[in-house]
């Protein structure tokens, strides 16, 4: 079974450039879930979609975030523009969602480097 | 108050002992609640999950829940230098039917 898949693994780019991440969550699973992890702050919750829509983005830090689940098999987190402080590791994760399966963990794919000069 | 604490650590443990990890959550209407280790430079892996008051085994580890206290744990048995990673405590929020909140970790390490 494939898990879930990220791309780029690693993205080096100036500030003020668009940046967008990539995911595709493992089939079947409902829930999506983009996580930033830094040092200072650990991991953090940013957006999560059940069902391809949006469901909380309060973690979102700012405008200069978006994030979009087109269909249940991609997602994309973007950037525009970014900064350096957005310098991060960018995960990915899916679970199957509320319902009976409400008690699923998440499975998190093998994040993106994001280093921002 | 945070709603997912734990100890940064680093915790260091002579390898054959146990290991303890500790987490305690604010909302009291959460009901799962998972460890998940952390490699550096890898992603969180789940390694437990719990859902109900007690004990739940797997192998060396040992997750223990108390509800009434908002508190999770997580043993490790025989402590193994592959078991020296970041350990993370979830929580799935009550109120939302598939937030999970991370603690920031505790960092574990076993001496040989």
């Amino acid at each position: 079974d494939a898990g879930v898949i990220q791309s780029p693994r690693h993205e080096v780019t100036e500030m003020g450039q668009e940046v967008t991440l990539r995911c595709k969550p493992i089939s079947g699973h409902n829930s999506l879930f983009w996580y930033r992890q830094t040092m200072m702050r650990g991991l953090e919750l940013l957006i999560y979609f059940n069902n391809n829509v949006p469901i909380d983005d309060s973690g979102m830090p700012e405008d200069r975030f978006s994030a979009k689940m087109p269909n249940a098999s991609f997602s994309t987190l973007k950037i525009q523009p970014s900064e350096p402080r957005d310098s991060a590791v960018y995960f990915c994760a899916s679970s199957l969602g509320p319902g009976i399966h409400s008690n699923q963990p998440q499975h998190f794919g093998d994040g993106t480097r994001l280093s921002i000069l | 108050q945070k709603e997912v604490e734990q100890n940064s650590g680093p915790l260091s443990v002579p390898e054959g002992a146990i290991a303890s990890l500790n987490c305690t959550y604010s909302d009291r209407g959460s009901q799962s609640f998972f460890w998940y280790r952390q490699y550096s430079g890898k992603s969180p892996e789940l390694i437990m999950s719990i859902y109900s008051n007690g004990d739940k085994e797997d192998g060396r580890f040992t997750a223990q829940l108390n509800k009434a206290s908002q508190y999770v744990s997580l043993l490790i048995r025989d402590s193994q230098p592959s078991d020296s990673a970041t350990y993370l405590c979830a929580v799935k929020m009550g109120s939302s039917a598939s937030k999970i909140i991370f603690g920031s970790g505790t960092r574990l390490s076993i001496r040989p």
